[in-house]
C-alpha cells in the first residue's frame, strides 16, 4: 500500500541552525502538507501546499519557514534559525485531489529536538 | 476559529467493553471529520472519514457518527482488545487545512 515517507525519523540540531525535513508523499497526490506536535499539544497546522505554491499558513508559519517541492518527488520543509521552542513532531501528509473532502494521510513524522 | 473538543481525555476499560469517543466542533462548515489512531511516538493512523454529507462510517469493529449541524461526532469501537490501546484523535476540515483534538487516550486491560 502507497505511504508517505520522512526522513529524517529523528533530528538534533543547535539553536540558531537550518534544518531542512523531507517528506516523500504517495505518488500521485496532488495536495501536501506539514502539521506539527509539540509533546503533549494538539496537532497543528502548518502549511499547505498545491500546484507548487502555498495554498494555505497557519501563523505559526513565520518567515522562519518555507517549503518547497524540488523535484518530482520531495516536499520539503525548511526551518532557516531554528528556536527552542521548535522542538517537535514535523508530520509530513498528502491528499489524493485537488480538494479538501479527501482523506489525508499522514507520514510517521520526523521528530525535531533543538539544544 | 475552528475549536475541536474530545471527551474524556482518558478512557480505560476492560477488554471486550464496547468504547465510546466523543468530539465535538465549534464551526459546523466542514468538509469532513477524520479519525486518526496515534500509538506513542508515533505517526496518525488514519481511521475513518466522514464525508460533511454523510452520518455515518463503518470500518471493522469501528463505526464512526457525524451530526454536522451539533457540531458532534462518536467513534465506536466494538468489542475492545488490547491492542486498541492508543491515543484517538478527531479532526475536522475547513478550508483544506485539518483542525486536531487533544485526543482521548484508551487503555484496554487485558
Amino acid at each position: 500500500e502507497p505511504e508517505v515517507t520522512q526522513t529524517p525519523s529523528h533530528q538534533v540540531t543547535q539553536m540558531g541552525q537550518e534544518v531542512i525535513l523531507r517528506c516523500v508523499p504517495i505518488s500521485n497526490h496532488l495536495y501536501f502538507y506539514w502539521y506539527r506536535q509539540i509533546l503533549g499539544q494538539k496537532v497543528e497546522f502548518l502549511v499547505s501546499f498545491y500546484n507548487n505554491e502555498i495554498s494555505e499558513k497557519s501563523e505559526i508559519f513565520d518567515d522562519q519557514f518555507s517549503v518547497e517541492r524540488p523535484d518530482g518527488s520531495n516536499f520539503t520543509l525548511k526551518i532557516r534559525s531554528t528556536k527552542l521552542e521548535d522542538s517537535a513532531m514535523y508530520f509530513c501528509a498528502s491528499s489524493a485531489l485537488a480538494g479538501p473532502s479527501y482523506e489525508q494521510y499522514f507520514g510517521p513524522g520526523t521528530r525535531l529536538t533543538v539544544t | 476559529k475552528q475549536e475541536v473538543t474530545q471527551i474524556p481525555a482518558a478512557l480505560s476499560v476492560p477488554e471486550g467493553e464496547n468504547l465510546v469517543l466523543n468530539c465535538s466542533f465549534t464551526d459546523s462548515a466542514i468538509y469532513n471529520l477524520q479519525w486518526f489512531r496515534q500509538d506513542p511516538g508515533k505517526g496518525l493512523t488514519s481511521l475513518l472519514l466522514i464525508q460533511s454529507s454523510q452520518r455515518e462510517q463503518t470500518s471493522g469493529r469501528l463505526n464512526a457518527s457525524l451530526d454536522k449541524s451539533s457540531g458532534r461526532s462518536t467513534l465506536y469501537i466494538a468489542a475492545s482488545q488490547p491492542g486498541d490501546s492508543a491515543t484517538y484523535l478527531c479532526a475536522v476540515i475547513n478550508d483544506y487545512k485539518l483542525s486536531f483534538g487533544a485526543g482521548t487516550t484508551v487503555t484496554v486491560r487485558a
